[in-house]
């Protein structure tokens, strides 16, 4: 079945930039989604990316596509101690569809 | 703001028993979803729903089932509850239209002993 796989674990200094990458496996994926987890809580959308771009910026935030080699990253730059989370990679091919979820990878800030 | 309400957020019950886990969401989405969150397995769909009385099985529906009889609410149904479904249970929503982003609630904890 399809597939969307991403590390589990990234540890990065304050202030530094994060990158979180991901890779999926459906090619008829239209949306590409980050939904974020803090502590406790459910699944929050923190953005997401229509699979005919390449890039989308959101103030500290930057996606990259690469359809190509289906491959996703998301970059947050200036890590705070707020960021802590575990982010989900997800991709969907229609807005009626089930999205696929990876992992999630927990990202950890060091002071 | 779309809100998606869990009826508990910790649960502890004992093997055997049936356990209701409920969900609603208030803004009149028609596809709602059941998940379960374990640790380094991510999400994974237990089942889903298009539309009212409609089911659909996800990856995982062994050992669970669903009711949807209206459209804000969807439940989630452990006939017999067993100890390999202590996990959190994730319900979300989201429009059949725009970007099918699914609108998540806060998770139900739930321990069976």
């Amino acid at each position: 079945g399809e597939d969307v796989e991403q590390s589990l674990f990234l540890s990065v200094r304050e202030g530094d930039s994060s990158v979180i990458n991901c890779t999926y496996t459906d090619s008829s994926s239209t949306y590409l989604y980050w939904y974020k987890q803090e502590p406790g809580a459910g699944l929050q959308l923190l953005t997401y990316i229509f699979s005919n771009m390449d890039m989308k910026q959101d103030q500290r935030l930057t996606v990259l596509l690469n359809k190509k080699d289906k491959h996703l990253s998301l970059r947050i730059a200036d890590t705070q101690t707020g960021d802590s989370a575990i982010y989900f990679c997800a991709s969907g091919y229609s807005s009626a569809s089930k999205i696929i979820f990876g992992s999630g990878t927990r990202l950890s800030i060091r002071p | 703001d779309v809100k998606v309400t869990q009826s508990s957020r910790y649960l502890v019950k004992r093997t055997g028993e049936k356990v209701f886990l409920e969900c609603v969401q208030d803004m009149d989405h028609e596809n709602m979803f059941w998940y379960r969150q374990d640790p380094g397995l991510g999400l994974r769909l237990i089942y889903f729903s298009y539309d009212v009385k409609m089911k659909e099985k996800g990856d995982i529906p062994e050992g669970y089932s669903v009711s949807r009889e209206k459209k804000e609410r969807f439940s989630l149904i452990l006939e017999s509850a067993s100890t390999n479904q202590t996990s959190m249970y994730l319900c979300a929503s989201s429009s059949r239209g725009g970007l099918g982003t699914q609108y998540f609630g806060p998770g139900t904890r739930l321990l069976v002993l």
